[in-house]
């Protein structure tokens, strides 16, 4: 089964410019998160979908950051203007739909975005 | 909301040896799951092992256990037998049942080190 694929792996990029990160979650998992990971800390959610649908995005910060998930697949994840305090590594998990069953997230393996 | 604590940043461990993380939270929710993940270098986090808190039996994945106290609000994982392929960072997670709040709520993360 593939995993959980993201790109670009790493991103260095300007302060003021703008950046898109792609994901593809495994194949049939309607449900797609985006995380970031300041470096020494635990990954803070960003946006979940529930197939092209947002659940969450009560922690994205919506002046700068936009999210979509069309068709229900594929994410991207777009910053515009980027902020020095945006470099970490982004992270995007999914997982099957939750019906109350024990259910994980799986993850990619992370961009890491570095603005200057 | 609900909070995950990791108060040891980082520990140490030598091979062969036993090692015991900890991590507590916080919730006012009776049913939920709880997920310790390893994060290597490669920065892909990868599930170690799960725990249902309605179930009273501690989880254990070969040379990983849980010891989970629900009244206490505490689950540790604990290594044994620690191998140098356990080097990583390790996070503790807490998911609510709640359909609209079933994100992954993740720790500060403690770095283990195996020493030869």
């Amino acid at each position: 089964e593939a995993g959980v694929a993201q790109s670009p792996r790493y991103k260095i990029i300007e302060k003021r410019q703008s950046v898109a990160f792609w994901c593809n979650p495994i194949s049939g998992h309607a449900t797609l998160y985006w995380y970031q990971q300041i470096l020494g800390q635990g990954p803070k959610l960003l946006i979940q979908f529930q197939n092209n649908g947002v659940v969450d995005d009560s922690q994205l910060p919506k002046d700068r950051f936009s999210a979509e998930r069309l068709k229900g697949v594929d994410s991207t994840l777009k910053i515009q203007p980027a902020k020095l305090e945006d470099s970490a590594v982004y992270l995007c998990a999914s997982s099957l739909r939750w019906e109350g069953a024990l259910t994980e997230a799986f993850f990619g393996q992370g961009t890491r975005l570095t603005v200057v | 909301a609900q909070t995950v604590t990791q108060s040891q940043p980082e520990m140490s461990v030598q091979e062969a040896e036993t090692v015991t993380l900890s991590c507590t939270y916080d919730t006012s929710e009776s049913d939920y799951y709880l997920f310790w993940y390893k994060q290597p270098p490669s920065r892909q986090m990868i599930l170690v092992i799960r725990q249902e808190a309605y179930k009273q039996q501690n989880a254990t994945e070969n040379r990983f256990s849980v010891n989970f106290q629900k009244a206490a609000k505490s689950f540790s994982l604990k290594i044994s037998d620690s191998q140098l392929g356990d080097a990583a960072m390790y996070f503790c997670a807490y998911r609510s049942p709640d359909y609209n709040n079933n994100d992954m709520r993740f720790g500060a993360g403690t770095r283990l080190t195996v020493k030869p």
